[in-house]
């Protein structure tokens, strides 16, 4: 079974479009994230939700909108897409806020032509 | 402000012992930890320190100095499949009882026959 799981794999869309990516994990974790990694393979984390609730939101543009509809899932909406939003984004799980270890997905690889 | 460094690429021979290096200078430390990324697929979770001394996992092992704000990541016995970039990051208290992950850029490794 798949621990945790997102859809699509590639995205591959114009710019000034808007997508969404989605994220769902089976582990029964309370808190989900959501990390870019850009060319350069620097995984940076943009988003964390803890039972719905928004509790991390790192510097990114207000065109990223995480949204939470249960605990087991958490999806990424991007509006007005751009070049620079190209790159491969990761959604993990971990038990709580406090558990060290976390579940990443297998990631959406985003590309903006 | 946050500052984790490790060596970009380090390579090493099939058998052989290498050790990846970290160091970090940040504020509320909560622990460190390694993952394991092979290209084109998810991180991984190989280890975490909170306390300063060696963890030892297999063939992997992890030490943490916090006083001197450095790690390192054993591998013994190199495997070709060992080949994959490793991932220093260090767990911060975000604040509101909350803990994120910071990511150094990663170490790619090379296993060469």
């Amino acid at each position: 079974d798949t621990a945790v799981s997102q859809t699509p794999k590639y995205l591959v869309t114009q710019m000034g479009n808007d997508k969404s990516i989605k994220c769902e994990q089976n582990l029964g974790h309370d808190t989900m994230y959501w990390y870019k990694q850009d060319s350069k393979k620097f995984l940076k984390i943009m988003f964390s939700y803890n039972n719905k609730e928004l509790i991390i939101n790192e510097t990114v543009p207000n065109r990223f909108s995480p949204k939470s509809p249960d605990k087991a899932h958490l999806n990424l909406h991007i509006n007005s897409l751009e070049l620079g939003d190209s790159a491969v984004y990761f959604c993990a799980s971990s038990q709580d806020t406090f558990s060290y270890e976390q579940y990443f997905g297998p990631g959406t690889r985003l590309t903006v032509t | 402000g946050q500052n984790i460094d490790q060596p970009t690429e380090m390579t090493a021979t099939e058998g052989a012992i290498v050790q990846i290096n970290c160091t970090y200078q940040t504020s509320g430390f909560n622990g460190l930890f390694w993952y394991q990324q092979h290209a084109g697929e998810a991180p991984t979770f190989l280890s975490y320190n909170v306390l300063d001394g060696l963890e030892e996992k297999g063939r992997f092992s992890s030490f943490l100095s916090r006083s001197k704000g450095y790690s390192y990541l054993l591998l013994k016995e190199l495997q070709m499949k060992d080949s994959a970039s490793y991932l220093c990051a260090v767990s911060l208290d975000s604040g509101a009882g909350s803990y994120q992950l910071t990511f150094g850029k990663g170490t790619k490794l090379s296993v060469i026959p």
